[in-house]
C-alpha cells in the first residue's frame, strides 16, 4: 500500500543543535512532498515543498530538505535549532498520477527542545 | 480577519446533540478541505469542494455532512456522534483542488464527544 512513514515519534534536542527528522514514503512514481509544522493549539503551516528540479530545497524559519529518489526520502534539516521550533512535524506527499490529488500525511513527529 | 478561521475552538457535545462546526477563509481560495486530526494517528481528509461542489467523500459516516454555501464558508454539521469521533477537526484552503496547490489550514476545532 502507497504509504508516508516517519519513523520517529518523538525527538528531543539542545537548543542549538542541529536537527534532522525522517521521510519515508512508498510509491511508484516520485510524488510531491511536503514538510508541514503545527505549533501548540494551532493549524498547520507549509514549511517547504517539492516537485521536482533541485533535490535540496529550502523553506521558511532556516528548514531545508532534502529529497533522495533512490532512498524513497524526503528529510528535514536545520543546521541550529531555537526553542521556538518545537512543535509536531508532518511529512505529507501528493501521489502525480492523474486523478489522485489527495494529501497524506505522515504521523508526525514531536520536537522537544531542551535549553 | 486574515487566512482560514474556525469556530468554535473547542466544542463538547452529547451522543445526541447537534452541532455545526464553521471555517471561513478569507484567501480568495476556490477549494476547501475538512481533515480529522486524532491522537496517534495520520490527518485523515474527510471532504473536499471545489467551487462549492464536493469532489472527495473519503467514506466518511453519515453522521458527519458537510456543506458549502460559497467558496468562502464550509461547514461541518454533526449530529449523533460517538466518542470515537472525539479529535481535532482542521478546516483548509487552496486555490485550486490539485495535489500542487498549497494548503492552508485553520488552527481546528477541539471536538469531545460525551
Amino acid at each position: 500500500a502507497q504509504s508516508v512513514t516517519q519513523p520517529d515519534i518523538h525527538i528531543t534536542v539542545s537548543e542549538g543543535a542541529s536537527l534532522e527528522l525522517r521521510c519515508n514514503y512508498s510509491y511508484g512514481a516520485t510524488p510531491y512532498l511536503f514538510w508541514y509544522v503545527q505549533s501548540p493549539g494551532q493549524g498547520l503551516q507549509l514549511l517547504l515543498k517539492y516537485f521536482s528540479g533541485d533535490t535540496l530545497v529550502q523553506g521558511i524559519k532556516g528548514f531545508e530538505a532534502e529529497f533522495k529518489r533512490s532512498q524513497s526520502s524526503f528529510n528535514l534539516r536545520k543546521p541550529s535549532v531555537h526553542w521556538s521550533d518545537a512543535a509536531e512535524y508532518f511529512c505529507a506527499v501528493v501521489p502525480t498520477n492523474f486523478g489522485n490529488e489527495k494529501l497524506t500525511f505522515g504521523t508526525g513527529t514531536r520536537l522537544t527542545i531542551i535549553p | 480577519e486574515t487566512g482560514v478561521t474556525q469556530t468554535p475552538r473547542h466544542l463538547v457535545m452529547g451522543m445526541t446533540n447537534k452541532k455545526s462546526l464553521k471555517c471561513e477563509q478569507h484567501l480568495g481560495h476556490n477549494a476547501m478541505y475538512w481533515y480529522k486530526q486524532s491522537a496517534k494517528k495520520p490527518l485523515e481528509l474527510m471532504f473536499v469542494y471545489s467551487l462549492e461542489e464536493r469532489v472527495e467523500n473519503n467514506s466518511v459516516p453519515s453522521r458527519f455532512s458537510p456543506e458549502c454555501p460559497n467558496s468562502s464558508h464550509l461547514f461541518l454539521h454533526l449530529h449523533t456522534l460517538q466518542p470515537e469521533d472525539s479529535a481535532l477537526y482542521l478546516c483548509a484552503s487552496s486555490q485550486d483542488w490539485g495535489g500542487g496547490y498549497e494548503q492552508y489550514f485553520g488552527p481546528g476545532t477541539r471536538l469531545t464527544v460525551t
